[in-house]
C-alpha cells in the first residue's frame, strides 16, 4: 500500500535536545496530521495542519505544513523521557479521500 | 467524552478459523475506518464506512470485510485466517467522509493467528 516516506526512521537523543523529523511526498495534500504511539496502544492525535505554510504548536511540539505542500515537519523541544514512542505523520488527499500514513520515526530519549 | 473503543484487545486464532472485530465511534462521528499494523507494512488503510456505506477500500483481498450499524458502531470481519493476518487492527473515527476532519483512533485489536 501507499506509504509516505518519513525520516529519520528512529533517533536516539539526550534528554534536554530538540528534535526534528519530516514527511515527504510526491504527491500534494491539503491536510497534514501528527500522531504519537506508545506501546501497546493506538496513535493519539497531536497537531492538525490544513494549510500550506502553516505553523501550529501544542506545548513543546510545533509542526508545519510544507508550502510545496508535498511534505510537513514535526519539531519537539527539550525532549523528555516520556517523549519516547513512534511517531507518524498521515496526509489527506481530496482525490483519494483518505489519509495516508507515513513509515513512522521511532524516537528513544535518554536520560 | 469517550473515545473510539476496540473490542477485543487481543485475540489468538488458528489458520483457516475466522474473526469478528467491533469499534465504537466517538459519539457524533459518522465515519469510521479500519487500519491493519504490521511492523514490516506499518499503517494500512483496510476501508472506511460512513452512514452504513463503504466509501473507500484499500488493497485487502476479499477476506478481509466490514459493515456499519445505524448507531456508526463497525465491525470487521476477516476469514480463513491466514499466519500473515498477524497484526495489530486499528479503528479509527471522524465526523465526516469525503473530508479532511482528523482520525481518532482506538487502541487497537492485537490479533495472533497461529
Amino acid at each position: 500500500g501507499q506509504q509516505l516516506n518519513q525520516s529519520p526512521q528512529s533517533m536516539f537523543i539526550q534528554e534536554g535536545e530538540d528534535v526534528s523529523m519530516n514527511c515527504t511526498s510526491s504527491s500534494i495534500f491539503n491536510t497534514w496530521l501528527w500522531y504519537k504511539q506508545e506501546p501497546g496502544e493506538g496513535p493519539v492525535l497531536l497537531i492538525a495542519l490544513y494549510k500550506a505554510g502553516e505553523l501550529t504548536s501544542n506545548g513543546r511540539l510545533t509542526a508545519q505544513f510544507g508550502i510545496t505542500r508535498k511534505d510537513s515537519f514535526l519539531n519537539i523541544s527539550a525532549s523528555i523521557p516520556s517523549d519516547v514512542g513512534i511517531y507518524f505523520c498521515a496526509g489527506f488527499t481530496s482525490g483519494t479521500y483518505k489519509y495516508i500514513f507515513g513509515t513512522g520515526t521511532r524516537l528513544k530519549v535518554l536520560a | 467524552k469517550a473515545g473510539v473503543t476496540q473490542t477485543p484487545r487481543y485475540l489468538i486464532k488458528t489458520r483457516g478459523q475466522q474473526v469478528t472485530l467491533s469499534c465504537s465511534p466517538i459519539s457524533g462521528h459518522r465515519s469510521v475506518s479500519w487500519y491493519q499494523q504490521t511492523p514490516g507494512q506499518g499503517l494500512q488503510f483496510l476501508f472506511e464506512y460512513f452512514s452504513e456505506t463503504q466509501r473507500n477500500k484499500g488493497n485487502f483481498p476479499g477476506r478481509f470485510s466490514g459493515r456499519q450499524f445505524s448507531n456508526s458502531r463497525s465491525e470487521m470481519n476477516v476469514s480463513t485466517l491466514e499466519l500473515g493476518d498477524s497484526a495489530l487492527y486499528l479503528c479509527a473515527s471522524r465526523w465526516g467522509t469525503g473530508d479532511n476532519s482528523p482520525l481518532h483512533f482506538g487502541n487497537g485489536t492485537r490479533l495472533t493467528v497461529t
